[in-house]
């Protein structure tokens, strides 16, 4: 139940593409979806998150859509660049649970120019 | 993130040795994690300390120990390195405010166990 689920494993878009990306869980306590991304050689960096009170936060180009009734959450960058390309995590955590994250898979995505 | 560093970057040893993997952070963070990083997998919690008296298991605590000698260091050691803890380590760093906070890493430890 603390399992959070990622997809794809791996993604390939062209540059000004839309990447999406989709995390889905189980355990309605969480209320608290980062998103981190990490570029080879490096540690993973916070990149947008959001709490389950509204169905989307924008941050630049990058957007997180939430859809509570259903326990997903994905990650849309629009307008990708190769710049972008790196490995995305989901991650969700709830109040309680110390700030201890639990992580997807990760999703591999190349931006191709 | 430089506030976060571990060392060694790299290291290959071999099956049943002792090994130590040392984080130290600079960000006057209380809360401290270790995590690994496998292929698949994603990141999974090893231990946590959210003070220096202060130490918890996480998901896959067993074959690892920690130690957390002051506010600002944090210790990984493997007992007896086996091939299956092969694999990238991370340590990450919060703050102990209201609510969520974010976690930030160091650049990791590229372990191979033979």
């Amino acid at each position: 139940q603390q399992q959070v689920k990622q997809s794809p494993q791996s993604l390939i878009v062209q540059k000004g593409g839309i990447s999406i990306i989709n995390c889905a869980y189980e355990n309605t306590a969480f209320d608290y979806f980062p998103w981190y991304q990490q570029f080879p050689g490096k540690g993973p960096a916070l990149l947008i998150a959001i709490r389950p009170d509204v169905s989307e936060k924008k941050e630049g180009r990058f957007t997180i859509s939430f859809n509570k009734s259903a326990k997903q959450f994905s990650l849309h960058i629009m307008d990708s660049q190769p710049g972008d390309s790196a490995t995305y995590f989901c991650a969700a955590t709830y109040e309680g649970y110390g700030n201890k994250l639990v992580f997807g898979a990760g999703t591999i995505l190349r931006v191709k120019s | 993130d430089a506030d976060v560093t571990q060392t060694p970057r790299n290291r290959i040893t071999k099956t049943g040795k002792r090994i130590m993997l040392e984080c130290s952070q600079t960000k006057g963070h209380d809360r401290m994690y270790w995590y690994r990083q496998d292929p698949g997998l994603g990141l999974r919690l090893i231990y946590y300390s959210f003070d220096v008296k202060d130490i918890n298991k996480g998901e896959i605590s067993d074959g690892y120990s920690v130690s957390r000698q002051a506010q600002a260091k944090f210790s990984l050691s493997l007992e007896s390195a086996i091939p299956n803890q092969t694999a990238l380590y991370f340590c990450a760093t919060s703050d102990m405010g209201m609510g969520n906070q974010p976690q930030h890493f160091g650049d990791g430890t590229r372990l191979s166990i033979l």
